[in-house]
């Protein structure tokens, strides 16, 4: 079965903190994507990567970056977190050869006081 | 990004009852149709990739259709049951894009 797992489910920081949110799959997948789930808003994506080193900016990146530095792990970081970047964090991947059906993480739920 | 509609946004519907909802999306540079249906504390589940017009899926209860030409999908499930509450995604992409665009989902309740 296709894993992809992330670091924590529940996470609590304080503004300004630097905020690291990892997510590792266990399929080879070339593809690897976060996004935001916000009540109303849907999924959005924040980046995502189809290759180790590669990433590109997705629907709401301002805030954000992200480090792909082995293929099975993709991590979203917050350089400064800010309130209004508390959300639900998601992390999902895929193969292209699949119409890039994705599999997604169990999610983080991150607050940020 | 592509502009996905799902309508209606929630519904509540009595258990045994059947419901449909419908995704809406651009019909130029289709490549596939992903649904994923979303339970509370769980990650997205895929239901369904489709990828031809008039496509027809079937899982269990849960059924769905694609018109590429006109841009839209239909889920359907009959007889719904209180296990068949979540949230139900779709997600269109197009042709050379390595991504999905999600709609906003609509959120099914199945009251017992």
């Amino acid at each position: 079965d296709v894993k992809v797992t992330q670091s924590s489910r529940y996470l609590v920081k304080r503004t300004g903190e630097k905020v690291f949110l990892e997510c590792v799959q266990d399929m080879d997948h070339e593809n690897m994507f976060w996004y935001r789930q916000d009540p109303g808003l849907g999924l959005r994506l924040i980046y995502f990567s189809y290759d180790v080193k590669m990433k590109e900016k997705g629907d709401i990146p301002e805030g954000y970056s992200v480090s792909r530095e082995k293929k099975e792990r993709f991590s979203l970081i917050l350089e400064s977190a800010s309130t209004n970047q508390t959300s639900m964090y998601l992390c999902a991947s895929s193969h292209p050869g699949t119409h890039n059906e994705q599999f997604f993480g169990p999610g983080t739920r991150l607050t940020v006081l | 990004i592509l502009n996905v509609e799902q309508s209606p946004q929630s519904l509540h519907v009595q258990e045994g009852d059947s419901t449909n909802f419908t995704c809406s999306f651009p019909s130029s540079n289709f490549y596939a149709l992903h649904w994923y249906r979303w339970e509370t504390a769980k990650s997205p589940e895929a239901l369904f990739v489709m990828t031809l017009n008039g496509d027809e899926k079937k899982k269990g209860r849960i059924s769905a259709t694609l018109n590429t030409k006109e841009g839209y999908s239909y889920l359907y499930i009959k007889g719904s049951q209180p296990e068949d509450s979540a949230t139900y995604l779709c997600a269109p992409s197009g042709t050379g894009a390595n991504n999905l665009f999600f709609g906003t989902g609509t959120r099914l309740t199945v009251i017992p």
